[in-house]
């Protein structure tokens, strides 16, 4: 069984504070993470690609891959009140694209 | 840019009718079109995915089927709702070039 895994939270960070949220997935052949941002009754959009290990910085965000633990994570710099939302991981392999629970995160102004 | 347009936003349907919900890609070609359900407070768990024109993989048995009869269009279809079938339903699609895949706004179904 395919399997995307999340700390459901809820995660509070503090305004201003680095949130930093978990990933971890079950399918070595897994090629390519993405991390989606969902806002209470809306559909997921994307924030972050990652497809080799390492960092990938794009503003705030900060994706991190290391394929050999099989984990994820997506730090978010300064967190804002409009962060607030629940993260979503996702893997994808082969046309299949599967999607963890998610974290909801709240920062608190 | 891709843009998936799914309707209706919102659907109220009795226990035991049928469902049709579509989803319809612009801005590429031969998009792999995937359907997830989202239970409240869940995550998305795949029903369906698409390759291609008339080809289906289907993730969970249950009592909903999908279709493609066009390149960019992917129906999700029941013949007799269960209430346990509400939820809110997404269609994402993926360029045939690109691993991200978008998602439509979503349609939340309430079963009565």
């Amino acid at each position: 069984q395919k399997e995307v895994e999340q700390n459901s939270g809820p995660l509070s960070v503090p305004e201003g504070a680095i949130a930093s949220l978990n990933c971890t997935y079950s399918d070595r052949g897994s090629q390519s993470f993405f991390w989606y941002r969902q806002y209470s009754g809306k559909s997921p959009e994307l924030i972050m690609s990652i497809y080799s290990n390492g960092d990938k910085e794009d503003g705030r965000f900060t994706a991190q891959l290391n394929k050999a633990s099989q984990y994820v994570s997506l730090l978010i710099r300064d967190s804002q009140p409009s962060d607030s939302a629940t993260y979503l991981c996702a893997s994808y392999n082969n046309n299949d694209m599967r999607f963890g629970a998610g974290t909801r995160l709240t920062v608190k102004p | 840019s891709q843009t998936i347009h799914q309707w209706p936003a919102t659907l109220v349907q009795p226990v035991g009718s049928p469902l049709s919900l579509e989803c319809t890609v612009e801005g590429t070609s031969n998009p792999n079109l995937y359907w997830y359900r989202q239970a409240a407070g869940r995550g998305l768990q795949l029903l369906f995915y698409s390759v291609g024109i008339g080809q289906i993989s289907s993730e969970v048995p249950q009592n909903l089927s999908a279709s493609r009869p066009q390149d960019r269009q992917f129906i999700l279809s029941s013949k007799k709702l269960l209430l346990s079938d509400s939820g809110f339903y997404l269609c994402a699609g993926r360029g045939y070039m690109n691993t991200e895949a978008f998602f439509g706004q979503g349609t939340r179904l309430t079963v009565v």
